[in-house]
């Protein structure tokens, strides 16, 4: 079963709007973290933001925040106020405890802004 | 301070031939990893190591060693590579936990196999 499943291969926004990237994990582990990355055309990897299992409060970094339910298993990335520096892929991570602390990757989502 | 650093960026083999990816980190991160990335597959963990001297496998080791002699270095090689290793490989190190610990990622290596 996959371990992170990313299910928006591609989505456009209009430059200001905000955008929502859907994320789904599956995990029996009571602690793990989750994380999302973003590589541009470029190619690097960039960590965005990270929400830890017992966090009560969603996280938030400046314009990106991760809308958490738990009870869902998802962990969306919202991106506020959408800037054509924003078009390029992300990506969803889980860590789990119990698996030695490994990394697990959706395939990912391009985001593409439009002027 | 320079993170994680990966040699080289790029490189051409022909099938059969050897070589060895290196990865650097100077953040004294006990875990180390290794990945590949092929289009709409996202990244694919292929060995990591949780310590020097220790290595373990990940999602897809076949065709690949690596060994982490010194805790800074990580290397992945390829003893007879093969077209379908054509692929873009990203190093990264992070603390050993707890798990709310995020992994820094190298530039990134793009191979190409003919």
């Amino acid at each position: 079963a996959q371990k992170i499943t990313q299910t928006q291969p591609g989505m456009f926004v209009q430059e200001k709007e905000a955008v929502t990237l859907d994320c789904t994990y599956d995990t029996s582990d009571p602690s793990y973290g989750l994380f999302w990355y973003k590589q541009p055309s470029s190619g690097e990897m960039i960590f965005l933001i990270y929400q830890g299992s017992y966090d009560q409060q969603n996280a938030t970094e400046g314009r990106y925040s991760l809308n958490f339910q738990k009870a869902r298993k998802s962990a969306n990335l919202v991106i506020s106020a959408s800037q054509l520096g924003d078009s390029a892929m992300y990506f969803c991570a889980m860590r789990e405890k119990n698996t030695g602390n490994q990394f697990y990757f959706g395939t990912g989502t391009s985001l593409t802004v439009i002027p | 301070n320079a993170g994680v650093t990966q040699t080289p960026k790029f490189r051409v083999l022909k099938t059969g031939q050897s070589m060895t990816l290196l990865c650097a980190q100077d953040m004294n991160h006990e875990y180390m990893y290794w990945y590949r990335q092929d289009p709409g597959m996202g990244l694919r963990l292929i060995h990591y190591s949780v310590g020097e001297g220790t290595t373990a496998k990940g999602e897809v080791p076949d065709g690949y060693n690596v060994s982490r002699l010194k805790k800074q270095n990580f290397l992945l090689g390829l003893e007879s590579a093969a077209p379908s290793q054509t692929s873009v490989y990203f190093c990264a190190s992070s603390r050993q936990g707890p798990s709310t610990d995020t992994q820094y990622f190298g530039p990134g290596t793009r191979l190409t196999v003919l």
